[in-house]
């Protein structure tokens, strides 16, 4: 991923919709990825993973998408809630658990 | 089950000062990672731990240290603070990062660095 400096991409979306966000990886040679929310005063915390075999990964209304081809990953979030209201990180994972961390984008649902 | 516990939360120093964090990990957990977060650079990888040895280590300079403990607790230290070395610094911990199905970091809430 690439690091966006102090200003976040912001998406901003309707309570109820989906939501889509994206990421560019940036190491072909990764083989596991993983989605991240980070809300204020807090760490990160997981989401769902997908390894580089899989194409597509479900969890409860969560919804990642790997394409290898063109180093992309995205996280679909089904009919948003106001809890979901944070930044969201991609990572890649390069050896052991020694993370590279996309620089995020901010998720802000509108009630 | 306790999640990952790091303290201090908040701590301010002053240039040229050093400074130590520590983790403990999920119980059971061997493996303990730290992460440097900033708004500029993001999110970036520091060392991580495993069985007390330093495993892997991201492009930080000497100054960044850590060390593991038999009980996986973990502490890295900051020595010579400098202006930019203020962050939330982040610990992670997992099972075993070489088992295929447990590579799941969790992570603490931070210690907040503020070098002044």
């Amino acid at each position: 991923g690439e690091s966006v400096g102090l200003h976040l991409p912001t998406l901003s979306v309707q309570e109820g919709d989906n939501s889509i966000i994206n990421c560019a990886y940036s190491n072909s040679a990764s083989d596991y990825f993983i989605w991240y929310k980070q809300e204020s005063g807090k760490g990160p915390q997981f989401i769902i993973d997908i390894r580089s075999n899989m194409d597509k990964r479900q969890g409860q209304r969560v919804t990642v998408l790997l394409n290898k081809t063109v180093k992309h990953l995205s996280l679909q979030i089904a009919a948003t809630q106001p809890g979901d209201s944070a930044v969201y990180f991609c990572a890649e994972n390069n050896a052991g658990n020694m993370l590279t961390f996309g620089g995020g984008t901010r998720l802000m649902v509108k009630p | 089950k306790a999640g990952v516990t790091q303290t201090p939360r908040y701590l301010i120093k002053t240039r040229g000062q050093q400074v130590t964090l520590s983790c403990s990990p999920i119980s059971g957990h061997r493996s303990v990672s730290w992460y440097q977060q900033t708004p500029g650079q993001g999110l970036q990888f520091l060392f991580e731990y495993f069985s007390e040895t330093q495993r892997n280590k991201g492009n930080f300079p000497g100054r960044f240290s850590g060390r593991q403990f038999s009980n996986s607790r973990s502490e890295m230290n900051v020595s010579t603070l400098e202006l930019g070395d203020s962050a939330l610094y982040l610990c992670a911990s997992s099972l075993d990062p070489e088992a295929a199905t447990n590579e799941k970091l969790f992570f603490g809430s931070g210690t907040q660095l503020s070098v002044l």
